[in-house]
């Protein structure tokens, strides 16, 4: 059972384009977080999520929490081909037990 | 600050071979996990190890792997007398003991490939 379900699972769009990536459970979690792994890589941590509603903005990328921190968003404004990668979000439970989605795999075209 | 380190980077092993996996976690930090990866796919969880204990192995088959995380020196994931299925790149995260523990952050990752 995939406990953080990711959509779209493979994205691919034109340089200079919007997108929203999405991460969605029916559970709760203490925190949300996204990473992004590019090939032959270990993800690297773009974001931690904390409080219900809360946004984040880093950059082009702006991070949402939703109101019940059982779900998140990533959009990513006027991508650029350094964006290409696989995006993870990773959702954490008191028992210090990480869950993590099945992945975007993005691909900016110039 | 050093990141998480991780070796060897990349491992050829022979079916029935033994592979160890070594994992320094950032200084500081008491608590690694150790995933799995196929390619395109998501991380999926193995073993949850503080200093000298295993706190929750659910995800790591109990036969032929195992993992400790000692008092000195760095993680070791083993895994013995590998089969082809266990070729994958194996991650390492580490993260502080308090405070910011939701957080972890990654190793570069071991591919291990079983011939």
């Amino acid at each position: 059972t995939q406990l953080l379900e990711q959509s779209p699972q493979f994205l691919s769009i034109q340089e200079g384009e919007n997108l929203t990536v999405y991460c969605n459970s029916s559970s709760v979690f203490s925190s949300l977080q996204w990473y992004r792994q590019e090939p032959g890589e270990g993800p690297v941590l773009l974001v931690t999520v904390v409080t219900g509603g809360e946004v984040k903005k880093l950059k082009r990328l702006t991070f949402q929490f939703g109101d019940a921190r059982k779900d998140s968003s990533l959009h990513i404004t006027a991508a650029q081909p350094g964006d290409t990668g696989l995006y993870l979000c990773a959702g954490a439970q008191a028992r210090d037990q990480f869950y993590f989605g099945t992945g975007t795999s993005l691909t900016v075209i110039p | 600050n050093a990141g998480v380190m991780q070796n060897p980077r990349h491992l050829v092993r022979r079916r029935g071979q033994e592979a160890r996996l070594r994992c320094s976690p950032m200084k500081g930090h008491s608590h690694v996990y150790w995933y799995r990866q196929l390619p395109e796919e998501g991380l999926k969880f193995m073993v949850y190890l503080q200093k000298e204990n295993i706190i929750d192995e659910s995800g790591m088959p109990k036969e032929r792997f195992s993992a400790e995380f000692p008092k000195e020196g760095p993680s070791i994931l083993r895994i013995q007398q590998v089969v082809r299925g266990d070729s994958a790149a194996y991650f390492c995260a580490s993260s502080p003991p308090a405070g910011e523990k939701e957080t972890q952050y990654f190793g570069p990752g071991t591919r291990l490939l079983v011939l």
